[in-house]
């Protein structure tokens, strides 16, 4: 079992949806991360969040909406999405992630399949 | 910015050695990782290495980082079944972590 629970497992969605990924951590952790991963790319970093402050922001498109009420969770609202959206999107967490010196270890949730029609 | 780039397949033997290879282009990494992903999970950190090392070994792993060529390998002893999975590098620079595109190993009978 994984510190780190994502919801729903799997999403299918029509381009005019609206719906939410959710992301809860257990660790006592003070950063959480989306990324998206497609197939036969590098893991993209889409959004970290530091103490619920926004500290980045990878050039995503606005139809991608994050959200994070608290230091255990994380939201990304989805809306007007694309088919080339489809992929799997990843929740993780970390300890200070400005510990520039630490290892900075990701605990990673088992992921949101999202499909786009 | 960061680039991370590793081969996308890799087919082994049970009970040989796997080796599979990652480049990194951030010279100013402080850590470099390996993750492993089996299907339907998310990734599951395997090991690290910090920059200053050039080899680190954790039971039937082991790492070797050439740090002038930014190269860095995970050799996986007496492969098994159940270590299929998709296996990918990371690097750690200033805060953030880059992620290849990852390593999908198949173990054959």
């Amino acid at each position: 079992e994984t510190g780190v629970t994502q919801t729903p497992r799997h999403l299918v969605m029509g381009m005019t949806n609206k719906k939410s990924l959710k992301c809860e951590q257990h660790l006592g952790h003070n950063a959480m991360y989306w990324y998206k991963q497609s197939a036969k790319k590098p893991l993209e970093l889409m959004f970290v969040y530091s103490l619920e402050e926004r500290v980045e922001n990878n050039s995503v498109p606005s139809r991608f909406s994050p959200e994070c009420p608290n230091s255990s969770h994380l939201f990304l609202h989805l809306h007007t999405l694309q088919p080339e959206d489809s992929a799997l999107y990843l929740c993780a967490s970390s300890q200070a992630p400005e510990d520039r010196e630490g290892p900075g270890e990701l605990f990673f949730g088992e992921g949101s399949r999202l499909t786009v029609l | 910015g960061e680039d991370v780039e590793q081969s996308l397949f890799l087919s082994v033997r049970e009970g040989d050695s796997s080796v599979i290879n990652c480049t990194y282009t951030d010279s100013s990494s402080t850590y470099l990782y390996w993750y492993k992903q089996e299907p339907g999970a998310g990734l599951q950190l395997l090991t690290y290495i910090f920059s200053n090392m050039d080899m680190k070994q954790d039971q039937r792993l082991t790492v070797l980082l050439n740090k002038k060529d930014k190269h860095l390998s995970l050799r996986i002893a007496d492969t098994q079944t159940g270590d299929s999975a998709i296996y990918f590098c990371a690097e750690k620079s200033d805060y953030k972590l880059s992620f290849g595109a990852g390593t999908t190993v198949t173990v054959r009978a």
